[in-house]
């Protein structure tokens, strides 16, 4: 399997549910990002690894905990989320994290989130 | 003010037309640029990059760049049907040292 890979696609949870997102990284890439896309409003970076440390949390909720046990996983752990929590999360990866960032990123095919 | 704007259309072109779709961004001191095209349902797939004033060109694809007018935009030429998507804008703030989407422009290719 190439690329980067979430599981699952989609996802519908209550309030008081605990899920997990997962994503996997086959490109030997050093860093790892969450991002949150909702209708009309540019993606939105959550949580930035690299090499398996965390290196910024962009003031998101203690309802989204992530965890990154290597370089190639990635999970974003959901509990007691609010209804607009409801969106698109992508994963994505690129080979490392630097000032410069010239390479782009590779995103993930994303998880819909829906919580009622 | 947002870091990145785009207008978010939709813009429609003929079959063979050029699309020009546009992005200003907020942060003078940017020097990586890109665009990303996002399929309905689909997750962004990097299409350009771009990093010095004036023009790169991919194929049907050409970017400019103009840092003195904070200005980035993408052409399409002969568009095709297989096009319609939204293209995202993406610049990394070196100021923020983070990158900034901008919302996307929707763009719809009619035969």
């Amino acid at each position: 399997e190439t690329g980067v890979t979430q599981t699952p696609r989609h996802l519908v949870m209550g309030m008081t549910n605990k899920k997990s997102l997962k994503c996997e990284q086959h490109l030997g890439h050093n860093a790892m990002y969450w991002y949150k896309q909702s209708a009309k409003k540019p993606l939105e970076l959550m949580f930035v690894y690299s090499l398996e440390e965390r290196v910024e949390n962009n003031s998101v909720p203690s309802r989204f905990s992530p965890e990154c046990p290597n370089s190639s996983h990635l999970f974003l752990h959901l509990h007691t989320l609010q209804p607009e929590d409801s969106a698109l999360y992508l994963c994505a990866s690129s080979q490392d994290v630097t000032r410069d960032r010239r390479e782009g990123y590779t995103f993930g095919s994303g998880t819909r989130l829906t919580v009622v | 003010q947002k870091e990145v704007e785009q207008n978010s259309g939709p813009l429609s072109v003929p079959e063979g037309a050029i699309a020009s779709l546009n992005c200003t961004y907020s942060d003078r001191g940017s020097q990586s640029f890109f665009w990303y095209r996002q399929y309905s349902g689909k997750s962004p797939e990097l299409i350009m990059s771009i990093y010095s004033n004036g023009d790169k060109e991919d194929g049907r694809f050409t970017a400019q760049l103009n840092k003195a007018s904070q200005y980035v935009s993408l052409l399409i030429r002969d568009s095709q049907p297989s096009d319609s998507a939204t293209y995202l804008c993406a610049v990394n703030m070196l100021r923020l040292d983070q990158f900034y989407f901008g919302t996307g422009t929707s763009l719809t290719v009619i035969p």
